[in-house]
């Protein structure tokens, strides 16, 4: 079975610029999970998809950030326009049914250097 | 609110040494999931366990066993014997809010 597929691995962009993450979940999960890792930090959830619908966008800078799910497979996360702060490792995750006890598979993230 | 505390921020320890790797949570949910993952050098996280709230039971899979104690809200990790493949960034989550730990970078030294 095919784990989660994140492109591109790594991104060097200057402040000010737009730059997006490509994630493909796991055959069959119906809920895929963006995660911000800030260097030497635990990962941090900024959304959440059920299918194509958001389930938990309550950390994700909605000024500059925006995700979309469209055909609830694969997802693509943008950063417009892209801060110092936001240089981290984002990574994709999936799981069967976004329940609690669902287990989250994760992808080997996208680590952004915002210049 | 939902948090999680790996106060270890680094361990190291010589192969073959036993080490146990801290978590303590904090919730006001009364049915909640807690979870290890472990994330090598390659920064992929792997699934280690889960364990849910209701079931205190002590787990024991190979060198790894798991330390379950809702009296003090901690889901400890023992890795027996450790070998120099051990060797990574350790996380505990608690779910259903999807909160991780900081981390404990655990590094075994041949």
């Amino acid at each position: 079975e095919a784990g989660v597929a994140q492109s591109p691995r790594y991104k060097i962009i200057e402040k000010r610029q737009s730059v997006a993450f490509w994630c493909n979940p796991i055959s069959g999960h119906a809920t895929l999970y963006w995660y911000q890792q800030i260097l030497g930090q635990g990962p941090k959830l900024l959304i959440q998809f059920q299918n194509n619908g958001v389930v938990d966008d309550s950390q994700l800078p909605k000024d500059r950030f925006s995700a979309e799910r469209l055909k609830g497979v694969d997802s693509t996360l943008k950063i417009q326009p892209a801060k110092l702060e936001d240089s981290a490792v984002y990574l994709c995750a999936s799981s069967v049914n976004g329940r609690s006890r669902d287990t989250q598979y994760f992808g080997p993230g996208t680590r952004l250097t915002v210049l | 609110a939902q948090k999680v505390t790996q106060a270890q921020t680094e361990i190291s320890v010589v192969e073959k040494e036993d080490v146990t790797l801290d978590c303590v949570y904090e919730t006001r949910d009364t049915t909640y999931y807690l979870f290890w993952y472990k994330q090598p050098p390659s920064g992929e996280l792997v699934f280690l366990i889960r364990r849910n709230s209701f079931d205190e039971q002590n787990e024991i899979s190979g060198r790894y066993s798991w330390n379950f104690q809702k009296s003090t809200s901690s889901f400890n990790f023992t890795i027996t014997a450790s070998q120099v493949v051990d060797s990574a960034v350790y996380f505990c989550a608690l779910s259903p809010r999807k909160v991780f730990g900081k981390g404990t970078r655990l590094s075994v030294i041949a």
